[in-house]
């Protein structure tokens, strides 16, 4: 079975400094993980993703993500938030079958 | 590229009526998935199609709940009869295959029930 644990359910920070977005993950095997964002009232826009490459991985919009195994974590961050970064931010881990998301991390920036 | 489409965006209905929500996936993309999102919480996955045969529905509600893929395209999701609870967003999404592939939502269906 895998799970995925979001350790922050709301993140605030100032508009300028470094956002960090806290995820955990349990997996039976080799997993694929991903950050979504969901912007009110849109769709799921998918940010990142790690499928067994490079463990530091690039996203869009200046994010990126780190996999580290020995911690079982897949943590999202960005240098410097900007206030269009203001949205509900998804981990999921993946499976050969199937997606399990986190429950979510509001991020607010404060202007 | 045309991302997935999903219609009605909104609907509002009594409960114990029915409401129906349509998809059009990616064109080429054989995986469909219904995830139902209550506010407030991640995703949920109802059902997943791979071409028009189903894969997963084991936490799809067969009471009250249908979906259907005909032809392995476009998808629709049944509610009859609707209860309060259902009030969530409906999100369809689609990826080229099941194992390791990009999943690509669309923008919801968003259900009021009253």
């Amino acid at each position: 079975a895998q799970s995925v644990t979001q350790l922050d359910s709301h993140v605030s920070v100032s508009e300028g400094t470094p956002v960090l977005l806290r995820c955990n993950y349990s997996s039976s095997y080799s997993p694929s993980l991903f950050w979504y964002v969901q912007h009110p009232n849109k769709g799921l826009q998918l940010l990142l993703k790690y499928t067994s490459a490079a463990t530091l991985v690039k996203g869009i919009n200046g994010f990126e993500a780190e996999f580290k195994k020995s911690e079982t974590s897949f943590h999202l961050t960005k240098p410097s938030a900007h206030m269009s970064d203001a949205a509900e931010y998804f981990c999921v881990v993946s499976d050969w079958e199937k997606l399990t998301f986190g429950t979510g991390t509001r991020l607010t920036i404060i202007p | 590229e045309a991302g997935v489409a999903q219609s009605p965006r909104y609907k509002i209905i009594e409960k114990r009526q029915s409401v129906a929500f349509w998809c059009n996936p990616i064109s080429g993309h054989a995986t469909l998935y219904w995830y139902q999102q209550i506010l407030g919480q991640g995703p949920k996955l109802l059902i997943q199609f791979q071409n028009n045969g189903v894969v997963d529905d084991s936490q799809l509600p067969k009471d009250r709940f249908s979906a259907e893929r005909l032809k392995g395209v476009d998808s629709t999701l049944k509610i009859q009869p609707a209860k309060l609870e259902d009030s969530a967003v409906y999100l369809c999404a689609s990826s080229l295959d099941q194992i390791l592939g990009t999943i690509y939502f669309g923008e919801g269906s968003w259900l009021t029930v009253v």
